[in-house]
């Protein structure tokens, strides 16, 4: 089973819908969690970090749940800028090390 | 601030020649850099860790006589992929992380280079 699971996609939406992405982890010794944003071709770039109360940063809101071990990223109001893969990402039992998921794939069309 | 560069972008070499990867901190002082691997459609994947003046330790799998890590200073971070061959063709990238004025868990990502081996 991988650390880090998440649904490829590609999600098909039209600018301005609102998506949901999730993700499962298996390590329940995790304490830190976050959404890394990848385009094509570029190094990941940090969306947000996921805080257990879950969290909200303008359209994106993340949220997480420890017993399910599962974290969730909504977009509302989508744009053709958030086109994209999501990467789910989890540390690991030592120390600062990230484990990432294989990303899920986001296109917004107009 | 924590801008993270990365020499070269892209690297096209013989199969058997060695390819060197440069990963530098320029505006911080980094004690600990990552390595990773991305393949296409696949998730980043932890090489190796480094940690300046000490060496690396690396992952399951990743042959430390293969993949030379050097981190002689806290600014610059060397990947040597040694004997290339094309099944290390990947999108290597390099992040900085264990910064003491933020959060310790947060890394910065280089902006990766591209290997392909013919």
């Amino acid at each position: 089973r991988k650390e880090v699971e998440q649904d490829p996609g590609p999600f098909n939406v039209p600018e301005g819908a609102t998506v949901a992405f999730n993700c499962t982890y298996s390590n329940s010794a995790s304490q830190s969690f976050f959404w890394y944003r990848q385009d094509c071709r570029k190094e990941p770039k940090l969306l947000m970090s996921v805080y257990s109360s879950g969290n909200e940063d303008g359209r994106f809101t993340a949220q997480l749940n420890r017993a399910s071990q599962y974290i969730s990223l909504l977009i509302r109001d989508s744009k053709l800028s958030d086109s994209a893969t999501y990467l789910c990402v989890v540390n690991g039992e030592y120390g600062n090390k990230l484990v990432f998921g294989a990303g899920t794939i986001l296109r917004v069309k107009s | 601030g924590a801008v993270v560069s990365q020499h070269p972008s892209w690297v096209i070499c013989k199969s058997g020649t060695s390819v060197k990867i440069e990963c530098r901190s320029l505006d911080f002082q980094a004690t600990t850099m990552f390595w990773y691997r991305q393949f296409p459609k696949q998730s980043l994947m932890l090489m190796a860790t480094s940690n300046e003046g000490s060496k690396a330790t690396y992952e399951q799998g990743v042959e430390k006589d293969k993949f030379l890590i050097n981190h002689a200073s806290l600014t610059l971070s060397t990947l040597t992929v040694t004997s290339a061959h094309p099944e290390d063709s990947s999108f290597y990238i390099c992040s900085a992380g264990g910064l003491a004025e933020v959060n310790t868990d947060t890394q910065y990502f280089g902006p990766g280079t591209r290997l392909t081996v013919l």
